[in-house]
């Protein structure tokens, strides 16, 4: 089993829709997660932070994490043409011994 | 931007040139990365440099060589690559080691 795992997609949707972007993983000692953002020939660009479960908002941005279950989400509400990224999920159990491992990534097209 | 820098942004190299990386950051960070981004796979982690020290290679082939001179600078030694080594090489920093990552826009690299 990958130790984190995300849909590749390509995921499309309409503009104003609402994006669901989702994360699995293994290891229960992960507290830290991240969200970043790439755009096409960039690097990536954090996005969202947050520390163990419950939910953080920023914008139109909505980070949910659910220990429990080894399941994150990013939400993003009132899509627009440019969120179409790539979105890395990214965690870590926090520690100076604890490397960062990334998702894959899931390809976003918002269409107008 | 995020506060690194990586020159040059695209390089197309033969298998037997020389050639190196840069990286800067202007963060005062204290942890830099180099890591590698193919298509339709997770970031691999290449390299970590904690107060210039070299804290973790990751199974990378001798063919890249890692230098940092000072904890803003990080450079990516490349020699005789091969085809499979065209990727995206990203740079990234972190205040601490292990901490949120800020990357650069990375290196496009093709190997001919």
């Amino acid at each position: 089993q990958k130790e984190v795992e995300q849909d590749p997609g390509p995921l499309s949707v309409p503009e104003g829709a609402i994006v669901s972007l989702n994360c699995t993983y293994s290891n229960s000692a992960f507290q830290y997660f991240m969200w970043y953002r790439q755009y096409s020939r960039k690097g990536p660009e954090l996005l969202m932070y947050t520390y163990s479960s419950g939910n953080k908002e920023d914008g139109r941005f909505t980070a949910q994490v659910d220990k429990s279950s080894k399941y994150i989400s990013l939400f993003i509400r009132d899509s627009q043409p440019s969120d179409s990224a790539t979105y890395l999920c990214a965690m870590s159990a926090g520690t100076s011994y604890d490397k960062v491992i990334f998702g894959p990534g899931t390809s976003l097209s918002v269409i107008p | 931007e995020t506060g690194v820098t990586q020159t040059p942004r695209h390089l197309v190299m033969g298998m037997t040139n020389k050639k190196s990386l840069k990286c800067e950051q202007h963060l005062g960070h204290n942890a830099m990365y180099w890591y590698k981004q193919s298509a339709k796979k997770p970031l691999e982690l290449m390299f970590v440099y904690s107060l210039e020290e070299r804290v973790e290679n990751n199974s990378v082939p001798s063919r890249f060589s890692p230098e940092c001179p000072n904890s803003s600078h990080l450079f990516l030694h490349l020699h005789t690559l091969q085809p499979e080594d065209s990727a995206l090489y990203l740079c990234a920093s972190s205040p601490g080691l292990w901490g949120t990552q800020y990357f650069g826009p990375g290196t496009r690299l093709l190997v001919l």
